[in-house]
């Protein structure tokens, strides 16, 4: 069984600039998370979505957005970049994550000069 | 915001010895998740404790969990060089369908 899977693994943009995270979760899996882990913030809650619904957001600003297709296959983009949005970006799938175990892709590491 | 506070932010022994890392929440939980990320990498699920277990294991693991404490504990037996990594708790939201992670505790382990 494939894991989770992030495109792209790695990106460097310049401030002001947009990009767009690509995650496919675990045949199955309808819940897809994302979260931003830096250094000094830890792992910060992006959003969840089920079935191609948003059910929670973290507290981010709204230049983070995200989407999900009816495949469970889901995007997150961020718009005018800034410096501090350099960081490990995670996907994660559950098949619900009330209850349980989240299995985690390799992240897409951005990086904003 | 974070739910999990882990102590100690870092941990240095040698191999062959325990390591015990310690989770503390804020609110009511369903359940508390324990996760090991290697350095850059995704997280890997360790182990899954529910609010009505008090102490669960697997392998060299033991977690321990106080819901009056709202606390939990790591326990990794006999430690190896491979068990080097960054180790988070995770606490479910009360509002659902959010995992909450704590800032983690950086485990080295010296062969």
């Amino acid at each position: 069984k494939a894991g989770v899977t992030q495109t792209p693994r790695y990106l460097i943009k310049t401030r002001g600039q947009q990009v767009t995270l690509s995650c496919s979760p675990i045949s199955g899996h309808r819940s897809v998370s994302w979260y931003q882990q830096t250094p000094g913030q830890g792992l910060q809650f992006l959003f969840e979505y089920f079935s191609e619904t948003q059910r929670n957001k973290g507290n981010f600003p709204g230049r983070f957005s995200g989407r999900q297709f009816s495949n469970s296959r889901s995007e997150m983009n961020v718009s005018t970049l800034e410096l501090g949005d350099s960081a490990l970006y995670l996907c994660a799938s559950s098949l619900e994550t009330k209850t349980g175990e989240l299995f985690f892709g390799e992240g897409s590491r951005l990086t904003v000069l | 915001s974070q739910q999990g506070e882990e102590d100690p932010q870092a941990l240095s022994i040698q191999e062959g010895e325990n390591a015990t890392m310690n989770c503390s929440y804020k609110t009511s939980i369903n359940n508390l998740q324990w996760y090991r990320q290697n350095s850059g990498r995704g997280l890997v699920h360790l182990i899954l404790i529910r609010s009505n277990e008090r102490e669960k294991h697997s392998g060299r693991l033991r977690v321990t969990l106080d819901t009056s404490k709202k606390s939990s504990s790591l326990l990794i037996t006999a430690s190896r060089a491979a068990d080097t990594a960054s180790y988070f708790c995770a606490t479910d939201d009360t509002g659902g369908f959010k995992t909450i992670f704590g800032a983690g505790t950086r485990l080295f382990v010296k062969a």
